[in-house]
């Protein structure tokens, strides 16, 4: 079967640096999306990977290691705005969405 | 009209009702999606257009019903709702099936 694995849930500081981790099983990988949910919320665009290494965009980047079905969202400087919960996906060999349950990121004080 | 609009965003329903959801987009994209999202579980596909007079089904399809006219619209029907159809629905557009998606403000569905 094909599945996406995020934590649950993590907690961090204000303008402190987090790393929440996808790693992924599907059939075929046609690139990877990290998408922000605030609660009540439509999800929203963050981030899209299809080839190796980093992508960075302001306080966001976003890794990816296809050989080892694992990619990573780095956020920086955290602001209480940034709590939320990220969701990671992967388009499989049929061009379909594969969803994580998504990760609810606290950020304290 | 900016984006993808859904309605309703909240409704209340008795079991053995027929609902549709609407959903319009006003991009011009090509592909549609519906998809439930429950608490703990990631998003899951309903129905899917990949263009205007083409629909298929996703990983959940029982129960709905979807029809794509044209490329603006994209309503999904359930026919005779059950209590465990009591979700938040969203809808999506993406250019073609390889882009990002635009996600619809959700509907949150209840049926009692």
């Amino acid at each position: 079967g094909q599945n996406i694995d995020q934590p649950t849930e993590m907690t961090a500081t204000e303008g402190a640096i987090v790393q929440i981790n996808c790693t992924y099983q599907t059939s075929g990988f046609n690139g990877l999306f990290w998408y922000q949910q605030h609660a009540g919320e439509a999800p929203t665009f963050l981030s899209y990977n299809v080839l190796d290494g980093l992508e960075e965009k302001g306080r966001f980047s976003s890794f990816l290691s296809r050989s080892k079905g694992y990619s990573y969202l780095l956020l920086k400087e955290l602001q209480m705005k940034d709590s939320a919960s990220y969701l990671c996906a992967v388009r499989d060999s049929n061009y379909q969405l594969i969803w994580g349950a998504g990760t609810k990121l606290i950020i304290k004080p | 009209i900016a984006g993808i609009t859904q309605a309703p965003t909240s409704q209340i329903l008795a079991a053995g009702r027929r609902m549709t959801l609407r959903c319009t987009q006003d991009m011009r994209h090509n592909a549609m999606y519906w998809y439930r999202q429950d608490l703990g579980l990631g998003l899951r596909l309903i129905h899917y257009s990949n263009t205007a007079g083409t629909t298929g089904k996703g990983e959940v399809p029982d129960g709905y019903s979807v029809s794509r006219a044209n490329t603006d619209d994209f309503p999904l029907t359930l026919a005779s709702a059950v209590p465990s159809q009591t979700s938040v629905y969203f809808c999506a557009s993406s250019q073609d099936n390889t882009g990002e998606l635009f996600f619809g403000e959700g509907s949150r569905l209840t049926v009692l």
